[in-house]
C-alpha cells in the first residue's frame, strides 16, 4: 500500500525557516517524480514544487522561487521541502504527492508573529 | 505558465441530479487533465486522470471529457457522499489547479 506521511510543520515567525519531510513507503520511491502542493485555509489547491525521480531537476512556482528548496533522499525514501524567508502568505496545509494519484495527509504550516 | 479557469465556483444540486464542472486551459494541454474530490479536512482524492480515465475505485457516475483547451467533469445521479469540493489539475506542463467548485445540496 502506498503511504506518504508528512512531518515538520508548525508555527514559525515571518522570516524564519522550516523543513518539511515526507516519508514514502509501499512503492519504489526512486522511480517517481514527487511534488509538494499547498492549500491555504479555506482556499484552493496550489502546486508548490516538483522534483524529478533522481533529483536532477527541480521546478517551483514563482512565488516560492529562491525561498523554497525541494530535495529528496532516495536511500531513505524521503522527500523534503526547505522553506526559508517564510511569509504570512505561506500559511497553509502542505501535501506531498506522487504523480497526482497518491497524497499524504498533509501538515500545517502557520507563519505568524 | 498555464492557467486553468474552473467554473462554476459553487454548485447547488438535488440528490439524483446531473452536474457538470468545466475547466478551460490557457493553452492546449493535450488531454493531460485530472479531476479531484476533496472533503473538509481531507487530502484530495484523484477521481479521473487523462481527461476521462476513471481511477480505480471511482464510481461510474463520475465522467470526464474534452480536448484542446476545454474540459468537463460530470456527476450523474448525485449522491450525498458526493458533497465536496472538486478541482481540475493540468499536468501537461508542470501542474496548475483550477480554482475549485464547491458542490452543495439544494
Amino acid at each position: 500500500e502506498v503511504q506518504l506521511v508528512e512531518s515538520g510543520g508548525g508555527l514559525v515567525q515571518p522570516g524564519r525557516s522550516l523543513k518539511l519531510s515526507c516519508a514514502a513507503s509501499g512503492f519504489t520511491f526512486s522511480d517517481y517524480n514527487m511534488a509538494w502542493v499547498r492549500q491555504a485555509p479555506k482556499k484552493g489547491l496550489e502546486w508548490v514544487a516538483t522534483i524529478s525521480y533522481d533529483g536532477s531537476s527541480t521546478y517551483y512556482r514563482d512565488s516560492v522561487k529562491g525561498r523554497f528548496t525541494i530535495s529528496r533522499d532516495n536511500a531513505k525514501s524521503t522527500l523534503y521541502l526547505q522553506m526559508d524567508s517564510l511569509r504570512s502568505e505561506d500559511t497553509a496545509t502542505y501535501y506531498c504527492a506522487r504523480t497526482g494519484r497518491y497524497w499524504g495527509q498533509g501538515v500545517m504550516v502557520t507563519v505568524s508573529s | 505558465d498555464i492557467q486553468m479557469t474552473q467554473s462554476p465556483p459553487s454548485l447547488s444540486a438535488s440528490l439524483g441530479d446531473k452536474v457538470t464542472i468545466t475547466c478551460q486551459a490557457s493553452q492546449n494541454i493535450n488531454k493531460y487533465i485530472a479531476w479531484y474530490q476533496q472533503k473538509p479536512g481531507k487530502a484530495p482524492r484523484q477521481l479521473i486522470r487523462y481527461t476521462s480515465t476513471l481511477v480505480s475505485g471511482t464510481p461510474s457516475r463520475f465522467s470526464g471529457s474534452g480536448s484542446g483547451r476545454d474540459y468537463s467533469f460530470s456527476i450523474s445521479n448525485v449522491e450525498s457522499e458526493d458533497i465536496a469540493s472538486y478541482y481540475c489539475l493540468q499536468y501537461d506542463n508542470l501542474w496548475t489547479f483550477g480554482g475549485g467548485t464547491k458542490l452543495e445540496l439544494k
